[in-house]
């Protein structure tokens, strides 16, 4: 069954922590994106990524960093330098070419205290 | 001014309803248009997506898209208790970068 499996689905940190989420797809999609979704709003782009080894800030990246060695993979590590990190951190991936839109995986529900 | 407006709702409706969930948008080189189902804890899932103006159904849905406007519809007819979800209206220039609504709360009683 082809997918984006983000895990884990419920994280828990103490602030000054850096936290890693993981997020595997086996679509064979080339483009993967981190956005975060709060309450109330819409989602945020954290970063992207449209090809191996290669990725771009969106527009909340301060505090976030990623890593895209494998197409498969798209970590995203929370920082201790990110000033309100509990949210829900959705990863995303597209084929990237023309008409393609996003899918979505489950989402890490992340908790920092 | 946000790219993209929604009613957050909630709205809530009797079952076998015809439902009309709404998005206006400020970026006029918009040409992608996609509607997102999300219920509670998990992640959004790709409804309908057109391109430019007019309108696509697919079973019980339908989009609508007026660029003239820049307005946005998702119908649902003879909704279901299991339409209860937050839908997402989201656009796209280029499918390069996707401009997300805050979502609006559908509540279907049975």
């Amino acid at each position: 069954d082809g997918g984006i499996t983000q895990s884990p689905k419920y994280l828990f940190r103490k602030e000054g922590q850096n936290v890693t989420l993981s997020c595997e797809q086996n679509l064979n999609h080339d483009a993967m994106y981190w956005y975060r979704q709060d309450p109330g709003q819409g989602l945020r782009l954290i970063y992207y990524s449209q090809i191996v080894n290669d990725f771009q800030k969106g527009d909340i990246a301060e505090g976030y960093s990623v890593s895209r060695e494998k197409k498969e993979s798209f970590p995203l590590t929370v920082t201790s330098a990110q000033k309100n990190p509990t949210a829900f951190y959705l990863c995303a991936s597209s084929i990237g070419e023309y008409n393609s839109p996003l899918h979505f995986g489950n989402g890490t529900r992340l908790t920092v205290t | 001014q946000k790219e993209v407006e929604q009613d957050p709702g909630p709205l809530s409706v009797p079952e076998g309803a015809i439902v009309s969930l709404n998005c206006t948008y400020s970026n006029s080189a918009f040409q992608y248009f996609m509607w997102y189902r999300q219920y509670s804890r998990k992640g959004p899932e790709l409804l309908m997506y057109t391109y430019s103006s007019g309108n696509k159904e697919d079973g019980r849905f339908t989009a609508q898209v007026d660029k003239s406007s820049k307005y946005i519809s998702l119908f649902i007819r003879d909704s279901q208790p299991s339409d209860s979800a937050t839908y997402l209206c989201a656009m796209s220039e280029d499918f390069n970068k996707f401009y997300f609504g805050s979502g609006t709360k559908l509540n279907v009683k049975p």
